[in-house]
């Protein structure tokens, strides 16, 4: 089993729905997640990033953690088509310099 | 303020021949990393590097190596390549690399091997 699973999808939307992506994690040391949009030939975006349990709202996004199910989400209100893209979860522990990705789940908003 | 900087963008390479990668991350960054992505596998962690000195490695064979230089710039080296190699290789540097400093990837250096 990974440490972290990701369904990689291809979730398709319509423009203007919300989009909830998920990542699961078996490590309860994790501290730090962190989500990530890559777009075809470039690296990882960094979009989010929460420590510990809580809620973070940035625009349109918004990053959810609850460590007790150990279950991470984001939010995509309002999505646009240029929100077509790759989205990683990533987390790490507190005292590493590992970060452990999620293999992504593809979205697509379609016009 | 310039992102992390990757060189080359592409290489092709032939079996048995090594490879150097360059990394320039952003400004006042003193920590980088190297991942690894294809698309089974996704990201997987290389090494990283804070003041020229490796804190952490990953499951790779000693083929893949790197460097940290004074400036933070890095160097990553993968000797005999091997088909497997093939991937796209992410630099990402953070203010520290522990605690509440996230990664900022460069666009990486897709390396073919053949």
């Amino acid at each position: 089993q990974k440490e972290v699973e990701q369904d990689p999808g291809p979730l398709s939307v319509p423009e203007g729905a919300i989009v909830s992506l998920n990542c699961t994690y078996s490590n309860s040391a994790f501290q730090y997640f962190m989500w990530y949009r890559q777009y075809s030939r470039k690296g990882p975006e960094l979009l989010m990033y929460t420590y510990s349990s809580g809620n973070k709202e940035d625009g349109r996004f918004t990053a959810q953690v609850d460590k007790s199910s150990k279950y991470i989400s984001l939010f995509i209100r309002d999505s646009q088509p240029s929100d077509s893209a790759t989205y990683l979860c990533a987390m790490k522990e507190t005292g590493t310099y590992k970060y452990i990705f999620g293999t992504g789940t593809r979205l697509k908003v379609l016009a | 303020k310039a992102g992390v900087t990757q060189t080359p963008r592409y290489l092709i390479k032939t079996r048995g021949q090594q490879v150097t990668l360059s990394c320039s991350p952003i400004s006042g960054h003193r920590s980088v990393s190297w991942y690894q992505q294809t698309p089974g596998q996704g990201l997987q962690f290389l090494f990283e590097y804070f003041s020229e000195t490796q804190r952490n490695k990953g499951n790779f064979p000693g083929r893949f190596s790197g460097r940290q230089f004074s400036n933070s710039r890095s160097e990553m080296n993968v000797s005999t390549l091997e088909l497997g190699d093939s991937a796209l290789y992410l630099c990402a540097s953070s203010l520290d690399g522990d605690r509440v400093s996230p990664l900022h990837f460069g666009n990486g250096t897709r390396l073919t091997v053949t």
